[in-house]
């Protein structure tokens, strides 16, 4: 089955610690982005990347770091630099000239 | 910049009832527009969408027209189900292809037997 693969589920961070987020798809997509959900504010961009070795801030980046050294792969690191980092965070990716497909999502929580 | 804004909830409604859920859009150019269903705990998926001026996207019993005049994308369906009860995300994208999508912030709709 083609999709796009989103771990963990859930993903808890000590402060002042940094975490990775993980986001796989094998859909042979060139382009991958990540998104922040916060309750009533619907996604915000934080990076996306449109080909291998390339990628551009999104509308809130700052407190995040991105890679993407293979195609199917493009990892989020929340660093301790982002103050607030409780939230819902969603993986898409798209093929040139077709919607976005989005993964089931990680769920950060601050302990 | 480009924004989205659509119909505040929660919105609830009984079993068949007619749905309707507004949204504008500000943007330059010709964006392409989507309605995305998010379902509790899991991540969006694409419902319907429409390229260009008077398309009407349709999927599963819903629908939405493109008015460039209006800059409007509502969505809208004539008879909901229980299983409809999710949140809509109304979303625009510069050009239909690898640009962000910037969203509207949701409506929860509930629907009651």
């Amino acid at each position: 089955d083609g999709g796009i693969t989103q771990s963990p589920k859930y993903l808890f961070r000590k402060e002042g610690q940094n975490v990775t987020l993980s986001c796989e798809q094998n859909l042979n997509h060139d382009a991958m982005y990540w998104y922040r959900q916060d309750p009533g504010q619907g996604l915000r961009l934080i990076y996306y990347s449109q080909i291998v070795n390339d990628f551009q801030k999104g509308d809130i980046a700052e407190g995040y770091s991105v890679s993407r050294e293979k195609k199917e792969s493009f990892p989020l690191t929340v660093t301790s630099a982002q103050k607030n980092p409780t939230a819902f965070y969603l993986c898409a990716s798209s093929d040139y000239n077709q919607p976005q497909h989005f993964g089931d999502g990680t769920r950060l929580s601050i302990l | 910049g480009d924004s989205v804004t659509q119909m505040e909830g929660p919105v609830t409604l009984s079993e068949e009832a007619f749905l309707t859920i507004n949204c504008t859009y500000t943007a330059t150019g010709y964006p392409s527009l989507f309605w995305y269903v998010q379902y509790p705990g899991e991540g969006l998926q694409l419902l319907l969408k429409a390229t260009k001026a008077d398309d009407k996207g349709s999927n599963k019993g819903f629908e939405a027209t493109y008015r460039k005049e209006t800059t409007s994308f509502h969505l809208e369906k004539g008879s909901v189900q229980v299983s409809d009860s999710a949140v809509y995300f109304c979303a625009l994208s510069p050009n239909f292809g690898n640009e962000k999508l910037t969203f509207g912030t949701g409506t929860r709709l509930t629907i009651i037997p």
